[in-house]
């Protein structure tokens, strides 16, 4: 089955900085790659997805860049704020209405810390 | 975007009770839900895949008569912890693919926390 691992596990940057969180999965057949991000106690929330026909894609201070040949895919994050402190997970799956059903295989998870 | 609520929010129970958690899809249909779990500080690992109308299908480890799943509806999928124990204590939650939806987008619930005294 598909594995992804992810680093950092902790992330501590400045106020203002940027930071990069590194994905890398294991399945080929993998499509669809989403970023979520989860406060304490409460549900993931998609933050950024991107399918695997797409090198690049960003929305506002967010964007997530994929390797398909080497099977890795990155979240950056820019000028960050207190507020983007959390978890962050990356996941994969086969998206589409066939195959793989859709599972999500999560990453194991960055505390990113934003301090001031 | 589509709304998923879970039932309860929270739960407490004794040693080898039973309980039972609901996911809902409010706005959309679902043929397909999934129910993972999640320990403290750790990621989400999917427990098992609901299908609306057949059996669900369950992960490498996870026990099929200790977590019934049942899916009767394109918009209900249930979860009961049958003789939980505290070992069983964790994070449950949900989420559902969208019918009609070919992203592979998952939108998930708000997570039933279960303590098992």
């Amino acid at each position: 089955g598909e594995n992804v691992e992810q680093h950092p596990s902790t992330l501590s940057v400045q106020e203002g900085d940027s930071a990069v969180i590194k994905c890398t999965y294991s399945d080929s057949a993998s499509n669809y790659f989403p970023w979520y991000k989860q406060e304490l106690g409460k549900r993931p929330q998609l933050i950024i997805d991107i399918r695997s026909n797409v090198g690049e894609k960003k929305d506002q201070r967010i964007a997530v860049t994929l390797n398909k040949t080497a099977k890795h895919f990155s979240l950056h994050i820019t000028e960050t704020q207190p507020e983007d402190s959390a978890v962050y997970f990356c996941a994969a799956s086969i998206g589409g209405l066939t195959g793989g059903g859709n599972k999500l295989t999560f990453g194991t998870g960055t505390q990113l810390k934003v301090e001031l | 975007g589509a709304v998923v609520s879970q039932h309860p929010s929270r739960v407490i129970c004794k040693s080898g009770t039973s309980v039972k958690i609901e996911c809902r899809s409010l706005d959309f249909q679902a043929t397909t839900m999934f129910w993972y779990r999640q320990f403290p500080k750790q990621s989400l690992m999917l427990m098992a895949t609901s299908n609306e109308g057949s059996k669900a299908t369950y992960e490498q480890g996870v026990e099929k008569d200790k977590f019934l799943i049942n899916h009767a509806s394109l918009t209900l999928s249930t979860l009961t912890v049958t003789s939980a124990h505290p070992e069983d204590s964790s994070f449950y939650i949900c989420s559902a693919r969208d019918l009609a939806g070919v992203r592979g987008e998952q939108f998930f619930g708000p997570g039933t926390r279960l303590t098992v005294l």
